[in-house]
């Protein structure tokens, strides 16, 4: 089947604007979680959704944001793009019912913000 | 609140020997998961092996397995018989009781040398 889908895989955006990622789970899967990922702070947690809820929310600023739609795809959004959202952020998917589940992740996307 | 702490920022080792990766954490919950993920250079993060906390025996997954010291909280990777496709970075995780909210540590970049 499938796996975890991230588009776009890449993007360049100017600092001031504002990004939409999106990220499509393995079917049948109702969790999806975002992490950002820099070469200065490592794997961060951002955002985690369950049937169109967030559930849990790491510590960023409301510049970020997200959303998860009733097929489970899910989007997050990034406002006011500063120099050091640069990074790569990857969306993993689970089946979310309970705990003992396996996250999957996607590719990635890596944003350029100049 | 919880950590996860690599402190081997990097490792090698002869192709067809052993190495062990090291990960402590800190949590004061009773039920978690412990993880080990690898993350090669196209980025995609691939399950390795899982530990769940209740569980004393030590997961196997063919050539690897852990170390689960509960009482120490610690949690290290033992690759037997390296391969050169084991060159990757490392990522020792924890998972929350009943999220799917993974907190990784700073990472172990594995070099295997032929």
């Amino acid at each position: 089947k499938a796996g975890v889908t991230q588009t776009p895989r890449y993007l360049i955006k100017t600092r001031g604007q504002q990004v939409t990622l999106s990220c499509s789970p393995i079917s049948g899967h109702r969790s999806v979680s975002w992490y950002q990922q820099t070469p200065g702070q490592g794997l961060q947690f951002l955002f985690e959704y369950f049937s169109e809820t967030q559930r849990n929310k790491g510590n960023f600023p409301g510049r970020f944001s997200g959303r998860q739609f009733s097929n489970s795809r899910s989007e997050m959004n990034v406002s006011t793009l500063e120099l050091g959202d640069s990074a790569l952020y990857l969306c993993a998917s689970s089946r979310g019912q309970g705990w003992d589940t396996e996250a999957f992740f996607g590719q990635g996307t890596r944003l350029t913000v100049v | 609140a919880q950590t996860v702490t690599q402190s081997q920022p990097e490792m090698s080792v002869q192709e067809a020997e052993t190495v062990t990766l090291s990960c402590t954490y800190d949590t004061s919950e009773s039920d978690y998961y412990l993880f080990w993920y690898k993350q090669p250079p196209s980025r995609q993060m691939i399950l390795v092996i899982r530990q769940e906390a209740y569980k004393q025996q030590n997961a196997t997954e063919n050539r690897f397995s852990v170390n689960f010291q509960k009482a120490a909280k610690s949690f290290s990777l033992k690759i037997s018989d390296s391969q050169l496709g084991d060159a990757a970075m490392y990522f020792c995780a924890y998972r929350e009781y009943n999220t799917d909210k993974l907190i990784f540590g700073t990472g172990t970049r594995l070099q295997v040398f032929p």
